[in-house]
């Protein structure tokens, strides 16, 4: 069985920084491209970035470049999102979710990790 | 940035209705056009991708149509299960775009 579990939210300050993983089972991690997506609360749906199976190429929106780094650890199965200088409008839930090549869909997610900025 | 505009923003629908949702993208996509169904509380999930193909497990009730800049979602025989919001995604370009999602409920 597919599964993502997503490790590290929680409350942080404005300006400060915090680290997600995911920790992925069930299928052979370094075969597929991984992204986050977040969620503000009571919103839709928005891509973070996107981190090729192999970890050579990184693509991220650009409200987030500068200040995010998607990352991976194909020897641990894991995908990690570093945030940095972390501003209100990143509270979210951010998900992690395999991403096929092939049907250039997401087509397993996680449990999702509630990210609050705040003061 | 490709925008998805996504219509209608809600809908209910009866037992046994069929409904559908549209997706209209700015440019064309190449139907890299993918539908996820998220429930309250929980994660998306994969119903439709490349515009037609159904994803393992989903009912054979969901199918997905389009091409160019427009795509639509379509549920035939609506059942209680299929209660929550729907959202298009376009995979063909980045940054990859979400629609701002449909609600559908059961009337």
């Amino acid at each position: 069985e597919v599964q993502l579990v997503e490790f590290g939210g929680g409350l942080v300050q404005p300006g400060r920084s915090m680290k997600l993983s995911c920790v992925a089972s069930g299928f052979t991690f370094n075969n597929y491209d991984m992204a986050w997506v977040c969620q503000a609360p009571k919103k839709g749906l928005e891509w973070v970035a996107t981190i090729t199976y192999d970890g050579s190429s990184t693509y991220y929106r650009d409200s987030v470049k500068g200040r995010f780094t998607i990352s991976r650890d194909n020897a641990k199965s894991t995908l990690y999102l570093q945030m940095d200088s972390l501003r209100s409008e990143d509270t979210a839930t951010y998900y992690c979710a395999r991403h096929s090549r092939i049907t250039q869909a997401m087509d397993a997610w996680g449990q999702g990790a509630s990210v609050t900025v705040s003061s | 940035d490709i925008q998805m505009t996504q219509s209608p923003h809600s809908l209910s629908a009866s037992l046994g209705e069929t409904v559908s949702i549209e997706c209209l993208t700015s440019e064309g996509i190449s139907n890299y056009l993918a539908w996820y169904q998220q429930k309250p509380g929980k994660s998306p999930q994969l119903l439709i991708y490349y515009t037609s193909g159904l994803q393992d497990g989903v009912p054979s009730r969901f199918s997905g149509s389009g091409s160019g800049t427009q795509y639509s979602l379509k549920i035939s025989n609506m059942q209680p299960e299929d209660e929550g919001v729907y959202y298009c995604q376009q995979g063909y370009k980045y940054p990859w775009t979400f629609g701002g999602g449909t609600k559908l409920e059961l009337k």
